[in-house]
C-alpha cells in the first residue's frame, strides 16, 4: 500500500508569491495534519482537517490556509511567502484523527528567496 | 501549555556504545507519549510510543519508559550502530481527547546522533 504522498518533493519560490502543496493520505484515512518543520527544530502543527471541515488550527498567520477534498487529499496553501517560510512541511495521516494511527510523509522542502 | 524538552545534540557515539537521550514533558492533561526517527531527507517514522504511566515502549532495540513522577521519557538503546545515525523527536499528544477534534503533537526540538565505526 502506497503511504502519506507529498508533492512537490522540493520547491523554490520568491517572497511575496503564493505556493500550493499537495497531501494525499494513505487510502482509507479521512484525517490529514499539515505540520512546519524550520530547520533545526522540531515540527509544528499547522492544521488538522477531518471530513474536509478543519478541526484544528495552530498558530500561524492567515496567510496560511488548508482544505481538504472529497477523496480526503489535502492542499496547504500559503499567501505573501516570506523568508521566514522556508521549511519542510510535512503532511501526516490517520483513519479518523485517533492519536495512535498518525502516518507522516515525506515532506515537501519549500525554499523561499 | 504543553512542550517537550528534549536534550540538545549533536551527539556522537562510536558503534557498540550505550544511548541515551532525555526527554523531559508539560503537559495540560495526560499525555501520550512518543519517540519518532528522521533519517536524512526523510519524514518522520514513528520509532516506539508509550500511552500511560510506567508504559515501556520498544522497537529495534530502543526503549522509553513513561515516568510520570518526573515527567520523563527517555531513549535508550544498548548497543548503537551506524545505521542509527538520524535526528530523534521526542513528543506528545493529549490521550484524552477524542479522535476528529483536533489533537496536534508537540515535538521537541530534536537530538541528531551520528554514530561512528
Amino acid at each position: 500500500d502506497a503511504g502519506v504522498t507529498q508533492s512537490p518533493t522540493h520547491l523554490i519560490k520568491t517572497r511575496g508569491q503564493h505556493v500550493t502543496l499537495r497531501c494525499s493520505p494513505i487510502s482509507g484515512h479521512k484525517s490529514v495534519s499539515w505540520y512546519q518543520q524550520v530547520l533545526g527544530q522540531g515540527p509544528q502543527f499547522i492544521f488538522q482537517y477531518y471530513e474536509k471541515e478543519e478541526r484544528g488550527r495552530g498558530n500561524f498567520p492567515d496567510r496560511f490556509s488548508a482544505r481538504q477534498f472529497p477523496n480526503y487529499s489535502s492542499e496547504l496553501n500559503v499567501n505573501a511567502l516570506l523568508l521566514g517560510d522556508s521549511a519542510l512541511y510535512l503532511c501526516a495521516s490517520s483513519q479518523q484523527g485517533e492519536i495512535y494511527g498518525y502516518t507522516f510523509g515525506s515532506g515537501t522542502r519549500l525554499t523561499v528567496v | 501549555g504543553n512542550s517537550v524538552t528534549q536534550m540538545e545534540g549533536p551527539v556522537t557515539l562510536s558503534e557498540e556504545a550505550f544511548l541515551t537521550i532525555n526527554c523531559t514533558y508539560t503537559a495540560t492533561g495526560y499525555p501520550s507519549l512518543f519517540w519518532y526517527v528522521q533519517y536524512p531527507g526523510e519524514g518522520l517514522q514513528l520509532l516506539l510510543k508509550a500511552t500511560k504511566a510506567d508504559d515501556k515502549g520498544s522497537n529495534k532495540g530502543f526503549e522509553a519508559t513513561y515516568r510520570k513522577e518526573t515527567t520523563s521519557f527517555h531513549l535508550e538503546k544498548g548497543s548503537v550502530q551506524v545505521s542509527d545515525s538520524a535526528v530523534y523527536f521526542c513528543a506528545l499528544i493529549l490521550g484524552a481527547r477524542k479522535p476528529r477534534t483536533g489533537n496536534q503533537f508537540y515535538f521537541g526540538t530534536g537530538t541528531s546522533l551520528t554514530v561512528i565505526p
